[in-house]
């Protein structure tokens, strides 16, 4: 099976950072995606570790470490429209982008 | 390069009707998702097509769901009867290699 664990909610303040850690145990492991979900809105793409160590996009940066099966998404220089739910997804399959999701945190940005 | 296509964006049946969701993905796309997101939950995967062959559909409720992606490119997605339980938003997605590319969801709600 597959489980993947993240925290549920995180409040900050804008220009602060915010680190999303997620923890996974699945069937096949070929990277770790983020998504980020407005209200409403569909999961849109944020980045993707294949490899262990730190990816950088603009504010937003992904870490992953195998061998802990554990994975961190930061947003730095928070502004109030970061405030969304955040996923980190495995990619269950070497040939495809099949992934199975975690649960998501809600994040709330307060000015 | 024209997104991920789905329609309608909302619908509300009740219960024991039946319903169905279209979706056109990116073109040249030859693999697509559907996946069932319940409100506060990550998405989960009903089922995977390859072009228009059915690559995993384990986790698709057989006795109420079906799918079919004819030619190759456009998808249904059919459930007859609808629970209530069934309520949720439902994201057609698709991929290359590069990365998994949601539509906009079509919102079910079943009373």
């Amino acid at each position: 099976g597959q489980s993947l664990e993240q925290p549920s909610e995180v409040t900050a303040v804008e220009g602060a950072i915010v680190q999303i850690n997620c923890t996974y145990q699945t069937s096949g492991f070929y990277g770790l995606s983020w998504y980020q979900q407005h209200d409403g809105g569909a999961p849109t793409f944020l980045s993707y570790n294949g490899l262990d160590g730190l990816e950088e996009t603009g504010r937003f940066s992904s870490f992953l470490s195998r061998s802990d099966s554990y994975g961190y998404l930061l947003l730095q220089e928070l502004q109030m429209k970061d405030s969304a739910s955040y996923f980190c997804a495995v990619r269950v399959s070497k040939n495809d982008y099949k992934l199975s999701f975690g649960a998501g945190t809600t994040v709330t940005v307060r000015a | 390069e024209a997104g991920v296509a789905q329609s309608p964006r909302y619908k509300i049946i009740e219960k024991r009707q039946s319903v169905a969701f279209w979706c056109n993905p990116i073109s040249g796309h030859a693999t697509l998702y559907w996946y069932q997101q319940i409100l506060g939950q990550g998405p989960k995967l009903l089922i995977q097509f390859q072009n228009n062959g059915v690559v995993d559909d384990s986790q698709l409720p057989k006795d109420r769901f079906s799918a079919e992606r004819l030619k190759g490119v456009d998808s249904t997605l059919k459930i007859q009867p609808a629970k209530l339980e069934d309520s949720a938003v439902y994201l057609c997605a698709s991929s290359l290699l590069t990365g998994l590319y949601f539509g906009p969801g079509t919102r079910l709600l079943v009373l």
